[in-house]
């Protein structure tokens, strides 16, 4: 039952040009989505987060935006640089059965100089 | 503020052996999680704690695994005996009261059971 899904395993974009990563969700129940960054060898860092009554949360490169008709959120990366390039993934938080976060299975992003 | 600390950062076992992961959250944060992240898939919750009682538990494998939470601040994930399907990378997060601000993950433990 994968209730977030990131349907792109990889993006590959060109220095300085626009990252655009998506991710769908099933449970119109979720409260808020974030994303998280990782690097090999780490654990993920959160990036950015965004409640289910807001459409588009914005910090510095990083907006992120929700389509909740469509259960559907982008995280845009503008301008892509080489240090974006890690794994993405999407999480949903929200009381589904008891409060939970599930994270898709995440996209990897490489940036090319 | 110091991060999140996991050890250790990696282990190698066979199966049927026993192991157990430690994890040290960041001061003063409530909750604790551990996760389970299987090459190519997200994190899955293992189980949560609020302080040192149980929230979640739904995704533990009772039968093998375990976890305790002693005085509310470091957290033990133990395993026995393995599987060869329990080779993953074990992660602690830890956050203050509410997720919107997202968790502190630790590097995580990587088991791999031969």
């Amino acid at each position: 039952d994968q209730q977030v899904k990131q349907n792109s395993p990889s993006l590959s974009v060109q220095e300085g040009r626009i990252s655009i990563l998506n991710c769908d969700y099933t449970n119109s129940m979720f409260d808020y989505f974030l994303w998280y960054k990782k690097y090999p060898a780490e654990g993920p860092t959160f990036l950015i987060s965004i409640s289910s009554i807001k459409d588009k949360n914005e910090d510095g490169r990083f907006t992120v935006f929700l389509n909740k008709s469509a259960k559907h959120l982008s995280l845009h990366i503008v301008p892509s640089q080489p240090g974006d390039s890690a794994v993405y993934f999407c999480a949903a938080s929200g009381n589904t059965g008891g409060f939970k976060t599930i994270f898709g299975a995440g996209t990897r992003l490489f940036v090319k100089a | 503020e110091a991060g999140v600390a996991q050890s250790p950062r990696y282990k190698i076992i066979e199966k049927r052996q026993s192991v157990a992961f430690w994890c040290n959250p960041i001061s003063g944060h409530a909750t604790l999680y551990w996760y389970q992240q299987i090459l190519g898939q997200g994190p899955k919750l293992l189980i949560q704690f609020q302080n040192n009682g149980v929230v979640d538990d739904s995704q533990l494998p009772k039968d093998r695994f375990s976890a305790e939470r002693l005085k509310g601040v470091d957290s033990t994930l133990k395993i026995q005996p393995a599987k060869l399907e329990d080779s993953a990378v074990y992660l602690c997060a830890s956050s203050s009261i509410g997720g919107y601000y997202g968790y502190t993950f630790g590097s995580g433990t990587r088991l791999t059971v031969v």
